[in-house]
């Protein structure tokens, strides 16, 4: 059974930095690629990042270019989120994910989420 | 910035018919992709591929595309379907991901 289990949520100032991990099990990890997605409180879902399986290829959405880094350390099945030069546009509940549509078997795992909140 | 455009609310009988549609221009190169969201829970992928259905996702659930135009239907609507559905595809690059707005689905 395959589990993502987010960690390092929590409340941060703006401007400060934060770091989100995302453990895997039950998943071919290192086969996956892997990718962020995040709600605001009443809003709709945002997608943030993504990260090929190998990390070689990383893509994010223009609101957080620059200031956000994806990774994955393939030896730790985990995926990290760095986030940084918060602001309160950040807040809300971050979540990681691994879909995977091309080839057999089809995935599309999600974790519960972590929550962020950036208040002063 | 690329968009696609859902709309924000539908409201349905139960047994009825809903119908969900999400424009925009890179849907008629790329995939769409559909999510149910219900607060608290993380999302699940309904539909993929514009009209291919995960197992385990009941029949009533059908996607569709047409130009720069995909669709989901919910056929026999219960009222365990009311959520917030979510359109997905790619960015006119083809890599990036892009959602939609969101539509929330009420069961009257």
């Amino acid at each position: 059974q395959v589990q993502l289990v987010e960690s390092g949520g929590g409340v941060v100032q703006p401007g400060r930095s934060l770091r989100l991990s995302c453990a895997a099990s039950g998943l071919t990890f290192n086969n996956a690629a892997m990718h962020w997605v995040r709600q605001a409180p009443g809003k709709g879902l945002e997608w943030v990042a993504i990260i090929s399986y190998d990390g070689g290829v990383k893509l994010y959405a223009e609101s957080v270019k620059g200031r956000f880094t994806i990774s994955r350390d393939n030896s730790k099945d985990t995926v990290f989120l760095q986030m940084s030069s918060l602001t309160v546009e950040d807040t809300g509940v971050y979540y990681c994910g691994s879909r995977r549509v091309a080839e057999s078997p089809i995935w599309d795992h999600w974790g519960q989420g972590t929550l962020v909140r950036v208040s002063s | 910035s690329y968009e696609l455009t859902q709309p924000t609310s539908v409201s349905v009988s139960p047994g009825q018919t809903a119908i969900i549609t999400c424009s925009g221009d890179a849907l008629s190169k790329t995939f769409g992709y559909w999510y149910q969201k219900k607060p608290g829970q993380a999302p699940l992928l309904i539909i993929y591929k514009d009209n291919e259905r995960p197992s385990g996702i009941p029949e009533r659930f059908s996607g569709s595309s047409s130009g720069t135009t995909v669709t989901l239907t919910i056929s026999g609507v219960q009222a365990e379907d009311e959520a917030d559905y979510y359109c997905q595809s790619a960015d006119t690059s083809g890599r990036a991901w892009v959602f939609a707005g969101g539509t929330k689905v009420t069961v009257l």
